[in-house]
């Protein structure tokens, strides 16, 4: 079974720059999340996704964060425009439903210049 | 907000039994405690869950007090593998919360 990918593992954009994530899940998990990690500090809920609809987004810094979940499949978490303090890696992870345990992906590691 | 704490740090002999604690006291009755581990810049890894009951798995055994305000997890037999931040999670609330720094000292 293959893991939850991401895309890239590594970016780094100046600031202002936009930069979408990709998160693909594990291949019938309804639920996937988005986290990041901000340098120094602990692992932060951004948002979950149940099939292609948010059911909470309660995580999301400000409204330079979209993310989206186009048929329940892959999703993408859209930084526009990025700042110095979007730095930091971002994990996705996906899950069957409630009870089960997440599956994280390896990570993007963004830095805003 | 319900939050979690654990201690910062902790070290481990190699081959020993690792202890890590966990605080949840305001755990809600239907929300299960998940541990996860990050090694170095890898993504979170599943470890084991539970809600009321103590669980084992191959990797390790989760202690869950009759309050279920705490946990503990138990890694049996600790390796220099085992070194890893390792997270307590009530996931329903999707909080990880700084985890614990243990160091498998050989």
């Amino acid at each position: 079974e293959a893991g939850v990918t991401q895309f890239p593992s590594h970016s780094v954009i100046e600031k202002g720059q936009t930069v979408t994530l990709r998160c693909d899940p594990i291949s019938g998990h309804d639920n996937l999340y988005w986290y990041r990690r901000v340098m120094g500090k602990e692992i932060k809920f951004l948002l979950h996704f149940v099939k292609e609809s948010k059911q909470d987004e309660s995580g999301m810094p400000n409204n330079r964060f979209l993310a989206e979940r186009t048929g329940g499949t892959y999703s993408t978490l859209k930084v526009q425009p990025a700042e110095l303090e979007d730095s930091g890696v971002y994990f996705c992870a996906s899950s069957q439903g409630r009870g089960s345990g997440y599956t994280f992906g390896s990570g993007t590691r963004l830095t805003v210049v | 907000d319900a939050k979690t704490t654990q201690p910062t740090s902790m070290d481990c002999a190699e081959g020993r039994a690792a202890n890590l604690p966990c605080n949840h006291s305001t755990i809600s009755g239907n929300e299960y405690v998940y541990w996860y581990r990050q090694i170095h810049s890898q993504g979170p890894q599943y470890i084991i869950h539970g809600l009321k009951n103590n669980e084992t798995n191959e990797m390790a055994s989760l202690i869950i007090t009759e309050d279920r305000k705490s946990s503990t997890l138990i890694l049996p037999h600790a390796t220099l593998r085992d070194t890893a931040v390792y997270y307590c999670a009530p996931l329903n609330q999707f909080y990880f919360g700084t985890g614990t720094s243990l160091t498998v000292i050989p």
